[in-house]
């Protein structure tokens, strides 16, 4: 069965603190897989798609990079804004499996 | 500017109650999803459409039905609402071949309560 698991469930950060997020997967013919950022109350936003393992994407404080079996979202010298949901999902076919996400809240 | 409209954003509505949750889309999208999400849980596939007059079910069992008779427009229908269908409902939406390139748009979504 196909399946995302996200680690840790919850992460507080001090403002400058650098992280990472895990995302494993164990899903079939992957033909894709993807970060999103959600805020509370509104839909995911769209961050990053990763489609070979050794692949890295970067965009302002937030970079992700993919092997074989699991993603990574590091966040460096995370601000208060960054703080949010952030979720991983694996595209088989047309359909996205998402992860229940990283709650990640940033301290001033 | 949100390109997929999620109306309405917040509905409190009575057991046994016909409810609609309306979705629509600017960009010319084929595919389109609904996804039910709980708190601090993860997205859930309940329907899906690759185009006009094709609807399939999703990975979670839903009382809800679909349509798509328009391209632009998926609504969500729920016959008789329960406790149980309370949730938040987040529709989404992707072109062929953007799915496995930019991943899905998503609305703001539609929060239920049903009393």
């Amino acid at each position: 069965e196909d399946q995302v698991t996200q680690s840790p469930e919850a992460l507080r950060l001090q403002e400058g603190e650098s992280s990472s997020l895990n995302c494993s997967y164990t899903v079939s013919g992957l033909r894709g897989l993807f970060w999103y950022r959600q805020d509370p109350g509104k839909g995911p936003e769209f961050l990053f798609t990763l489609y070979s393992a050794g692949e890295e994407k970067e965009k302002e404080r937030l970079k992700a990079t993919l092997t074989k079996k699991e993603s990574f979202l590091h966040i460096t010298a995370p601000k208060p804004e960054d703080s949010a949901t952030y979720l991983c999902a694996a595209a088989f076919d047309y359909k996205l499996s998402f992860g229940a996400g990283t709650t990640v809240t940033v301290r001033a | 500017e949100a390109d997929i409209y999620q109306t309405p954003r917040y509905l409190v509505i009575g057991t046994g109650k016909k409810i609609t949750l309306e979705c629509s889309q600017t960009m010319g999208h084929d595919k389109m999803y609904w996804y039910q999400q709980d708190p601090g849980m993860e997205l859930h596939l309940i329907h899906y459409s690759y185009g006009v007059n094709s609807t399939e079910k999703g990975d979670l069992s839903s009382e809800s039905t679909v349509s798509r008779i328009r391209t632009e427009h998926f609504p969500l229908t729920l016959e008789s609402a329960r406790p149980s269908h309370t949730s938040q409902y987040l529709c989404a939406s992707s072109d062929t071949g953007g799915a496995v390139n930019y991943g899905y748009t998503f609305g703001s979504g539609t929060r239920l309560t049903v009393v």
